[in-house]
């Protein structure tokens, strides 16, 4: 069975960091490229990052690029996303989701997700 | 960016109704387009990808047409557990991109 975990999210204070993780299971993880979205409290959905098997390939959005890196560590099937210099407009449910490279097929599969908050 | 404009936003609808979201991108992504489903306090679903192939699983009911920059999505008779919000999303370039979202609600 197909699983993705997101863990780390919590209540942190605007300028503060976190590290999301999102542990895969059930799939050859280092064949899929990784990405994380976002959705902000009652808003849509914003893609984040992109990271592709071999970490090669890495992309951001502009409003995250400079204070997110992307990462992942494919024998520990973990994705990782560390997030710098918070703001409250970061606050939301980040999910995590695989894709097939160079395939049109979408994000096949998506995490739960977990809930940042940047709030003093 | 690739801008990607659902429309409409919302709507009412009734079990048994056919419905259509369209999708529209700024500029041409082939068909590299996606629709997902999302139900409150859960992450969204992958209904349709390449614009019309039906994700394994997903009842066919559900349609998926288009190419280059206008893109549909219809459900032929509206069941109950449809009620939700939809989301194209380009997966043509990055930036990844999504539409704004379309709620289905009961009428």
């Amino acid at each position: 069975e197909v699983q993705l975990v997101e863990s780390g999210g919590g209540l942190v204070e605007p300028g503060g960091s976190l590290r999301l993780s999102c542990a895969a299971s059930g799939f050859t993880f280092n064949t899929y490229t990784m990405n994380w979205v976002r959705q902000a409290p009652g808003k849509g959905l914003e893609w984040v990052s992109s990271i592709c098997p071999t970490s090669t390939y890495i992309y951001y959005a502009d409003s995250v690029k400079g204070r997110f890196t992307i990462s992942r560590d494919n024998p520990k099937n973990s994705l990782y996303l560390q997030i710098n210099n918070l703001r409250a407009e970061d606050t939301a449910v980040y999910y995590c989701a695989r894709e097939i490279p160079a395939a049109m097929t979408g994000f096949d599969f998506w995490g739960q997700g977990t809930l940042v908050t940047v709030s003093s | 960016a690739i801008r990607m404009t659902q429309s409409p936003s919302s709507f009412s609808a009734s079990t048994g109704d056919r419905v259509t979201i369209t999708c529209r991108a700024t500029q041409d992504i082939s068909s590299y387009l996606a629709w997902y489903q999302q139900k409150p306090g859960k992450a969204p679903k992958l209904l349709i990808y390449a614009a019309s192939t039906l994700q394994s699983g997903v009842p066919s009911r559900f349609s998926g047409s288009g190419s280059g920059t206008d893109f549909t999505l219809t459900i032929s008779c509206l069941q109950s557990e449809d009620f939700a919000t939809y989301y194209c999303q380009q997966y043509y370039t990055y930036p990844r991109t999504f539409g704004q979202g379309t709620k289905v609600e009961i009428k």
